[in-house]
């Protein structure tokens, strides 16, 4: 079975602090998504990573950015936290683009 | 128009009726469709893909598609507590930017007991 870890399932932060979610899949997938979903607002692609050190801006890239410096690992950076981005932010990887996603458990951040 | 349109429900049906669940989609290009099972608090769970029209089953679970009228369709069989859940159809379309999916907002589903 596929399996998607993330490195916190809550996490409370400051504004203005820099937040890291770390994710990890361990099928050797070549593309890995970060999205956060909002109740009313559904699932929202922030950035996507089908590479080593490739990402594309998603529909809500301001205020984040990603790194992926290995296959199996996918970051999502919160520069300066904000109130706005409290949200449960879940990771996802997937065999290729046209294929179907396995979720991480998500992380639920809250930014005070 | 929403890209992939779901009813919001909750759609409410007895323990061991069938769950019909409905997705329409806009995009005529659309390559593959999913559908996600999501519980309160949890993450999404791939529970079926389906590539060509007609039926796909898995247990109690069927896929229907039907590309003509951009439709694709769940049906639980034998729906029992433990199905209820958010269902989110998904559709992978191809774009300028390459595969692209979109998720709909989902179809609370209600067993009772």
């Amino acid at each position: 079975d596929v399996k998607v870890t993330q490195s916190s399932r809550y996490l409370v932060k400051r504004t203005g602090e820099k937040v890291f979610l770390e994710c990890v899949q361990d099928m050797d997938h070549e593309n890995m998504f970060w999205y956060r979903q909002d109740p009313g607002l559904g699932l929202r692609l922030i950035y996507f990573s089908y590479d080593v050190k490739m990402k594309e801006k998603g529909d809500i890239p301001e205020g984040y950015s990603v790194s992926r410096e290995k296959k199996e690992r996918f970051s999502l950076i919160l520069e300066s936290a904000s109130t706005n981005q409290t949200s449960m932010y879940l990771c996802a990887s997937s065999l290729s683009r046209d294929r179907g996603q396995f979720f991480g458990p998500g992380t639920r951040l809250t930014v005070l | 128009q929403k890209e992939v349109e779901q009813n919001s429900g909750p759609l409410s049906v007895p323990e061991g009726a069938i769950a019909s669940l409905n997705c329409t989609y806009s995009d005529r290009g659309s390559q593959s469709f999913f559908w996600y099972r999501q519980y309160s608090g949890k993450s999404p769970e791939l529970i079926m893909s389906i590539y060509s029209n007609g039926d796909k089953e898995d247990g109690r679970f069927t896929a229907q598609l039907n590309k003509a009228s951009q439709y694709v369709s769940l049906l639980i069989r034998d729906s029992q507590p433990s199905d209820s859940a958010t269902y989110l159809c998904a559709v992978i379309v191809l774009g300028a930017g390459g595969f692209k999916t979109i998720f709909g907002a989902g179809t609370r589903l209600f067993v009772k007991a």
